[in-house]
């Protein structure tokens, strides 16, 4: 079974720059997330997505981020001015949902993007 | 309060010893609850999963879950260096708009010293 892929790695910017990340889902996983990781911290979720749809952004810095999921499969996550404050690693994640159990095997992650505001 | 509470640690333990890593979580619903290994520079991996009350092993990891007093912890046995890792604990937890995800805690950083 192919893993979850992102894209960049790594990114570098200045701040009020603009940036954006791609997560392409483990094949029949319906719903993805969008997780930002500050060091030395637990991932914080941003955003979840059920097929092409949101479920959850309560936590999403609306003013600035953005992502979308248009044919249910890939996403994009963009960052609008960045600021310095939003160096981290973002990781993507896709799971099996089971109704009235949440994931049943837990989430898979991807490797993550590593981006530095300076 | 926060969803879910670990000691952030270091936990320094000797090679063959017991590292034991505890959760607390504050949603008294939650169902399902998951402890994740982090190795630096890496993203988060899956090693156990607990929807009952009680024990569940699987090789030298234990997970232990305490419904009624709303606390998880991880066990590992025979602890070896390449154990060596932030272990995050996950908990499921479900909305009032039906949405599912899980709150992860800081993470614990266990140290194994040959």
């Amino acid at each position: 079974e192919a893993g979850v892929a992102q894209s960049p790695r790594y990114k570098i910017i200045e701040k009020r720059q603009s940036v954006a990340f791609w997560c392409n889902p483990i094949s029949g996983h319906a719903t993805l997330y969008w997780y930002q990781q500050i060091l030395g911290q637990g991932p914080k979720l941003l955003i979840q997505f059920q097929n092409n749809g949101v479920v959850d952004d309560s936590q999403l810095p609306k003013d600035r981020f953005s992502a979308e999921r248009l044919k249910g499969v890939d996403s994009t996550l963009k960052i609008q001015p960045a600021k310095l404050e939003d160096s981290a690693v973002y990781l993507c994640a896709s799971s099996l949902e089971v109704q009235g159990r949440g994931p049943v095997r837990g989430y898979t992650f991807g490797s993550g993007t590593r981006l530095t505001v300076v | 309060q926060k969803e879910v509470e670990q000691n952030s640690g270091p936990l320094s333990v000797p090679e063959g010893a017991i590292a034991s890593l505890n959760c607390t979580y504050s949603d008294r619903v939650s169902q399902s609850f998951f402890w994740y290994r982090q190795y630096s520079g890496k993203s988060p991996e899956l090693i156990m999963s607990i929807y009952s009350n009680g024990d569940k092993e699987d090789g030298r990891f234990t997970a232990q879950l305490n419904k009624a007093s709303q606390y998880v912890s991880l066990l590992i046995r025979d602890s070896q260096p390449s154990d060596s890792a932030t272990y995050l604990c996950a908990v499921n937890i479900e909305k009032r708009t039906g949405a599912n995800n899980l709150f992860f805690g800081t993470g614990t950083r266990l140290t194994v010293i040959p």
